[in-house]
């Protein structure tokens, strides 16, 4: 089982300023299987980025996806309020069939 | 407008059972496969279980197999998850996905279960 590590576990910023989240799996992963997630509290998960670097629909460019391998990157070039959130990575296994998720990164306010 | 919708979640002691529904409208709900994702309390997210269009398929998170059964009702556009033999680490939101490929790409609003004698 794929194991996906995400650091740091929080990050303090402030609007304007460039985010970058990281996470690591535990074995290689195909690109096309790893996927990003924001979450607001008391709000259900959204899709963001897909297939490690590919934005889902409405997903403003400020965000971007890249990485390959074992390690993959989340950029938010530069934070704005709306932003502050927990960022989760996600990749699918093909054998067996199965959703991993990170930990999760919280973004918060400086 | 994509919408999922879930219920009958609740609190249910130690061993008890639990039916979730997720009505889903706003698109062709035969057409894709759906899943269900669950977030225990101040914790991640961790996906449950999986089923295909027809419900040939269905694949299940090893804490959950053979105490949790997905399935569909694709006349009445509905998913459900019934849990049996819950357990209080089984305490989260619910929530009901459709998948994209290899991702999720809508998701409910979840309903909370809650195992708790």
């Amino acid at each position: 089982e794929i194991v996906l590590t995400q650091s740091p576990g929080t990050l303090s910023l402030s609007p304007g300023e460039r985010a970058t989240l990281s996470c690591r799996a535990s074995q290689s992963v195909s690109s096309s299987y790893l996927a990003w997630y924001q979450q607001k509290p008391g709000q259900a998960p959204r899709l963001l980025i897909y297939g490690a670097s590919s934005r889902a629909t409405g997903i403003p460019d400020r965000f971007s996806g890249s990485g390959s391998g074992t390690d993959f990157t989340l950029t938010i070039s530069r934070v704005e309020p709306e932003d502050f959130a927990v960022y989760y990575c996600q990749q699918y296994g093909s054998s067996p069939r199965m959703y991993t998720f990170g930990q999760g990164t919280k973004l918060e306010i400086k | 407008e994509v919408q999922l919708v879930e219920s009958g979640g609740g609190l249910v002691q130690p061993g008890g059972s639990l039916r979730l529904s997720c009505a889903a409208s706003g698109f062709s709900f035969s057409s894709y496969w759906m899943s269900w994702v669950r977030q225990a309390p101040g914790k991640g997210l961790e996906w449950v279980a999986n089923i295909k269009q027809d419900g040939s398929e269905k694949y299940y998170v090893d804490s959950v197999e053979g105490r949790f059964t997905i399935s569909r009702d694709n006349a009445k556009n509905s998913l459900y998850l019934q849990m049996n033999s819950l357990r209080a680490e089984d305490t989260a939101v619910y929530y009901c996905a459709r998948r994209m490929g290899a991702f999720f790409g809508y998701w409910g609003q979840g309903t909370l279960v809650t195992v708790s004698s």
